[in-house]
């Protein structure tokens, strides 16, 4: 089945302990997008990859870090997590080489705490 | 800058009343236009898209779209809603040009049984 999927699901943390969340997927997208969710805000994009090794800054990349090491996976890294980073995140991916649509399909996402 | 706009942040129905959710978005190049629905609990599924053609598209569930170029809109509309239907729906746009997807802030929608 094609899928993203994400680790954790739910996340509660302190702040300044360092996390990762992991998202992966098995349709050989090129393109893969972490977002986050806040209310009244929509979504915000926080950094994206073209492909492998190849990434950039979002709309709200400050306190994060990504890597694309390999094409499925594009892990999110909260170096040293505050309570304003307290959401819930969305990764995606996508195959803009695919056609023009360039549809996004999203992860379950990942509600994370920090306190 | 691009930027995309609903119209509603909130909007609460009774079974059966017809929907319109507004959308507008502001870029004067070719765009994609898509709409996302997430249910209580859920991840963003995609509703329905509009890439060219007939600017009327129809997408899952009963629910339309209709493109109007000279507006910068794309409008989610249905008939008839169900109590199915309570979720939060996006709006968002992607330029021909890039890959990225702008999104608007969303509309929470509520059906009253």
């Amino acid at each position: 089945e094609a899928q993203v999927t994400q680790n954790p699901r739910y996340l509660i943390t302190v702040t300044g302990k360092k996390l990762t969340v992991t998202c992966s997927q098995n349709m050989n997208h090129e393109y893969m997008s972490w977002y986050r969710q806040d209310p009244g805000l929509g979504l915000r994009q926080i950094y994206y990859s073209m492909n492998v090794e190849v990434t950039d800054k979002g709309d709200v990349p400050e306190g994060y870090k990504v890597s694309r090491k390999e094409k499925r996976n594009f892990p999110l890294i909260l170096e040293s997590p505050s309570p304003n980073q307290t959401s819930l995140y969305f990764c995606a991916s996508s195959s803009p080489s695919a056609g023009p649509y360039n549809e996004q399909f999203f992860g379950p996402g990942t509600r994370l705490t920090v306190l | 800058a691009q930027s995309v706009s609903q119209h509603n942040h909130h909007v609460i129905l009774s079974e059966a009343a017809s929907l319109e959710l507004g959308c507008n978005y502001s870029y004067g190049g070719t765009v994609n236009l898509f709409w996302y629905v997430q249910y209580p609990g859920q991840h963003l599924q995609l509703l329905l898209k509009y890439f060219s053609g007939d600017p009327l598209v129809k997408g899952i569930k009963g629910f339309e779209a209709e493109f109007i170029k000279s507006k910068f809109s794309f409008n989610l509309r249905k008939p008839s809603v169900q109590w199915s239907d309570t979720a939060e729906y996006f709006c968002a746009v992607n330029a021909r040009s890039n890959y990225q997807l702008i999104w608007g802030a969303g509309t929470k929608l509520i059906i009253k049984p």
